[in-house]
């Protein structure tokens, strides 16, 4: 079974821009998560979204937003970007809301200029 | 919510040698995860281990949940162990995890 993929990897972008990451869960799974990742800030919990509807909202502002499809894949949107959004945003699948597993991807590093 | 404090945060140790890895939860967690992230950035997992003890090869796991924390146990220690180690969890009815700082093992040859 294929694990989780985030497309792209690697994204350079200037401060004001916006910018669009996109994840797709294993195979069955239909929660994904989302979490950003940097050096003063540890890890932090984005939003989760299941069954298209977004479920739990982690403490970002308005800017940080996502979606997801009937197909489970997820995609999240940062617009009017700061320099401080530069990160690693990770992804994460599990098969259900609550009290399992979930598997992350190999995440997208963003760098904003 | 919860807080997770794991220790130590740094931890050098020589090819062969043992070692623990320890996270404390302020609150009760469910959902406890252990993980591992490569030098690309990707968490790989170790356990998911809400309570009792795991083993898988040279690591174990065990956590007791009345007391709040979870200990990572690393034998024989190789080179390839050498990264940053994560554990997290949920608490409530919060369906995100928590995670610590983490603790940035180096394993020399």
């Amino acid at each position: 079974k294929a694990g989780v993929t985030q497309t792209p990897r690697y994204l350079i972008k200037t401060r004001g821009q916006q910018v669009t990451l996109s994840c797709s869960p294993i195979s069955g799974h239909r929660s994904v998560s989302w979490y950003q990742q940097t050096p003063g800030q540890g890890l932090q919990f984005l939003f989760e979204y299941f069954s298209e509807t977004q479920r739990n909202k982690g403490n970002f502002p308005g800017r940080f937003s996502g979606r997801q499809f009937s197909n489970s894949r997820s995609e999240m949107n940062v617009s009017t970007l700061e320099l401080g959004d530069s990160a690693l945003y990770l992804c994460a699948s599990s098969y259900a809301l609550g009290g399992e597993t979930q598997y992350f991807g190999p995440g997208t590093r963003l760098l904003v200029l | 919510g919860i807080q997770v404090e794991q220790s130590p945060p740094d931890l050098i140790l020589q090819e062969g040698a043992n070692s623990t890895l320890r996270c404390n939860f302020s609150d009760s967690v469910n959902n406890l995860q252990w993980f591992h992230q490569n030098p690309w950035g990707q968490l790989i997992n170790l356990f998911y281990i809400p309570s009792g003890t795991k083993q898988n090869g040279r690591l174990s796991a065990t956590t007791v949940a009345t007391e709040r924390y979870s200990l990572l146990y690393i034998s024989s220690s190789q080179t390839t162990d050498s990264g940053v180690y994560f554990c997290a969890g949920e608490s409530g009815s919060a369906r995100q995890l928590t995670f610590g700082s983490g603790t940035q093992l180096t394993v020399l040859p």
